[in-house]
C-alpha cells in the first residue's frame, strides 16, 4: 500500500495566488521529501525536511512537517504558469531506505 | 554520466514476449530504485537495491517480473511473458543515501500490445 496519501489530488489556481498540498504518511521516519513531475516522466528534486525539523523554506517554496500528526505540507507561493506539474511526496520508515511515494497533487495554474 | 540514464525510451512489444530495461546511475550512489507508474497515477514502489542486494522485493507484482544490480551500478528489470496490464512508464532513481535525495531518470514507457 502507499506510505503516503496527498490532497487535493488535483488543485486549479489562477496565476499570484499560492498554492498548498498536504501529504500524510504511516510510519515513523527521518525525512520528507517533495518531488514534482512535469508530463509523467522523470521526477526532480524539490526539498527534504528532516525528522527533527518543523519548517524549511527554498524560494517560493515552504515545507512543514508535523511528526505527531504524520503529515506535511507543502505551499508554494505567488504561483506561475510554469509551476503546473504532479507534486509527491516520499518518505522512507525509520530504518529502512524503501522510499515509498503519495498518490500526488496535479497542480493546474491558469495564466 | 552526470544523470541518471535509462533505456530505452520506449519500448513496444507483443502480450508474452519478454522485455528489459536498463538502468545507468549516477556514478558513486549507493542505492537504487525501480517504480512504476501507470497513466495519470502515482508512483508504485517496485524494489530497490543497496549495492547490489535487494532489501526489499515486496513491490514486485508477480514472478514474471525480476531485476538485478551488478557492480554496485548498472540495473536491469525483466518483465516475462509481458501482459498489456504490464504497460506502464518504469522510472529508476539513484541515491548517495547519506544525502537522502532521489535522482530519478527519464524513464522508459513499455507498451504491450
Amino acid at each position: 500500500s502507499q506510505q503516503g496519501e496527498e490532497d487535493p489530488q488535483a488543485l486549479s489556481i489562477q496565476e499570484g495566488e499560492n498554492a498548498t498540498m498536504n501529504c500524510s504518511y504511516k510510519t515513523s521516519i527521518n525525512n520528507l521529501q517533495w518531488y514534482r513531475q512535469n508530463s509523467g516522466r522523470g521526477l526532480v528534486h524539490l526539498i527534504l525536511i528532516r525528522s527533527n525539523e518543523r519548517e524549511k523554506h527554498s524560494g517560493r517554496l515552504r515545507v512543514t512537517l508535523d511528526t505527531s500528526k504524520k503529515s506535511s505540507s507543502l505551499l508554494i507561493t505567488a504561483s506561475r504558469a510554469a509551476d503546473t506539474a504532479s507534486y509527491f511526496c516520499a518518505t522512507a520508515p525509520t530504518g529502512t531506505y524503501k522510499y515509498i511515494f503519495g498518490t500526488g497533487t496535479r497542480l493546474k495554474v491558469l495564466a | 554520466g552526470a544523470g541518471v540514464s535509462q533505456s530505452p525510451s520506449n519500448k513496444v512489444t507483443e502480450k508474452g514476449k519478454d522485455v528489459e530495461l536498463r538502468c545507468d546511475p549516477i556514478s558513486g550512489h549507493t542505492a537504487l530504485y525501480w517504480y512504476r507508474q501507470s497513466l495519470g497515477q502515482g508512483l508504485e514502489f517496485l524494489i530497490y537495491f543497496q549495492g547490489n542486494s535487494a532489501p526489499d522485493k515486496s513491490g514486485l507484482p508477480s514472478d514474471r517480473f525480476s531485476a538485478e544490480r551488478t557492480g554496485g551500478s548498472v540495473s536491469t528489470l525483466t518483465i516475462q511473458r509481458t501482459q498489456q496490464e504490464d504497460s506502464a512508464v518504469y522510472l529508476c532513481a539513484s541515491i548517495l543515501v547519506e544525502a537522502g535525495e532521489l535522482f530519478f531518470g527519464e524513464g522508459s514507457r513499455l507498451t504491450v500490445l
